[in-house]
């Protein structure tokens, strides 16, 4: 079984600040992939960056990238020079990688709040 | 743009009358998808994998008979909550992977039902 711990249910940051999003999993897989989605008021879940098990570089997608420590099984996401448009909730979740017939399975989700 | 379309956005409906949400894929065939249940201020929990031309998979807890699942088409997945109550009134969530395109996920924009 797979499980993603989220444990800031919510974050503050000023706006034009870096922020890092905490995301640690657990699995028995040795393949197996990371996402981090956000989810803004109106429900939608917009893709952010993924991150393979077997990949050496930690992925980057303009201002997000995520931190990947394997040995630590966490994922965390930064976002660089946040802006007001990033309030939203993000949700971090997994799937073995070359399975793609599985679902993600989502973690509880942080809820991030950008003040001017 | 959105390679997901899910309708309705939003259903209001009375108590014990079904509903019928769509799930499409646009530009893809897909022959699994996933329907997600959201409450408030909670994470996407899986209730079941549709797949194209054989019966749904339920998550445990999740009614088979009340959220009738038919995936009759590889771009058609529907989800009909039939003799709904107020304890239905969630958001409903799909997705799909499209294997030729990468690891990532896509989701539907979301159906908001509320059964009053």
């Amino acid at each position: 079984a797979q499980k993603i711990t989220q444990t800031q249910p919510g974050m503050f940051v000023q706006e034009k600040e870096a922020v890092t999003l905490d995301c640690t999993y657990d699995t028995s897989d040795q393949s197996y992939g990371l996402f981090w989605y956000k989810q803004p008021s109106s429900g939608e879940m917009i893709f952010l960056i993924y991150q393979g098990s077997y990949d050496e570089q930690n992925a980057t997608e303009g201002r997000y990238s995520l931190n990947f420590q394997k040995a630590r099984k966490s994922a965390n996401l930064v976002i660089s020079a946040s802006q007001l448009g990033d309030s939203a909730m993000y949700f971090c979740a997994m799937r073995g990688r070359y399975s793609g017939n599985t679902p993600l399975v989502f973690g509880k989700g942080t809820r991030l709040s950008v003040i001017a | 743009g959105a390679v997901v379309s899910q309708h309705p956005s939003r259903v209001i409906c009375k108590s014990g009358t079904s509903v019928k949400i769509e799930c499409r894929s646009l530009d893809f065939q897909a022959t699994t998808m996933f329907w997600y249940r959201q409450f408030p201020k909670q994470s996407l929990m899986l209730m079941a994998t549709s797949n194209e031309g054989s019966k749904a998979t339920y998550e445990q807890g999740v009614e088979k008979d009340k959220f009738l699942i038919n995936h009759a088409s590889l771009t058609l997945s529907t989800l009909t909550v039939t003799s709904a109550h107020p304890e239905d009134s969630s958001f409903y969530i799909c997705s799909a992977r499209d294997q030729g395109r990468g690891a990532e996920a896509f989701f539907g924009q979301g159906t908001r039902l509320t059964v009053v």
